[in-house]
């Protein structure tokens, strides 16, 4: 079945720098990538839709100039969280689906990110 | 707009015991509907999902799902639960945009088995 890697799953960064996730795809090509947040105990808030080649869409209220998202190649799509904040702390969760698919979303297992 | 509603934030049920989760959604359109499980610190992994046809679903670990449009429902069924099933429970309903379809997802239910 179709497989989405996430990496790291965690990883503790200081307050003002910036952090990369990386989902791929290593199964099937991916032409669209979401890119979700979740708070604990809560559900998942899509920040951000990818498709290939172009420019993410952002979910409204989700600053695009701190989570840079970048789409550049049919398996890799990457969420950089810029000038990291406590506040910015979350479990980040992204998801694949490959063309045609409809609503054949594979999820990755998620990154814990701590800002300290 | 759309939304998902599941009322039970947490449910807790003997190991053997049956097993309903519910989730009621809000959509203006023929809902594409999903329910899928979240163990602590993990992704998303599909139970099932509902687009059209019998109305209902089979899905894996021995769950099903069935849609009642006229209550606009979509509730979690399994006839006897194992211990391995204790995690979050996430109803989702898919949604057409100018974008592209997307999922909109319920707030979760937290399921613990009691052995």
């Amino acid at each position: 079945g179709a497989v989405v890697s996430q990496h790291p799953s965690r990883v503790i960064c200081k307050s003002g720098t910036s952090v990369k996730i990386e989902c791929r795809s290593l199964d099937f090509q991916a032409t669209t990538m979401f890119w979700y947040r979740q708070f604990p105990k809560q559900s998942l808030m899509l920040m951000a839709t990818s498709n290939e080649g172009s420019k993410a869409t952002y979910e409204q209220g989700v600053e695009k100039d701190k989570f840079l998202i970048n789409h550049a190649s049919l398996t890799l799509s990457t969420l950089t969280v810029t000038s990291a904040h406590p506040e910015d702390s979350s479990f980040y969760i992204c998801s694949a689906r490959g063309a045609g698919d409809g609503y054949g979303y594979t999820f990755g297992s998620g990154t814990r990110l701590t800002v300290v | 707009a759309q939304s998902v509603t599941q009322p039970d934030i947490h449910i807790t049920v003997s190991e053997g015991a049956s097993l309903e989760l519910r989730c009621n959604y809000s959509y203006g359109a023929t809902p594409y509907l999903f329910w899928y499980v979240q163990s602590p610190g993990q992704g998303l992994q599909l139970l099932l999902k509902y687009f059209s046809g019998d109305t209902l679903v089979q899905g894996i670990k021995g769950f099903e799902a069935e849609f009642k449009r006229s209550q606009s429902s979509f509730n979690l069924r399994k006839p006897s639960v194992h211990w391995s099933d204790a995690a979050e429970y996430f109803c989702a309903v898919g949604i057409l945009t100018g974008g592209g379809n997307k999922l909109t997802f319920g707030t979760g239910t937290q399921l613990k088995v009691e052995l």
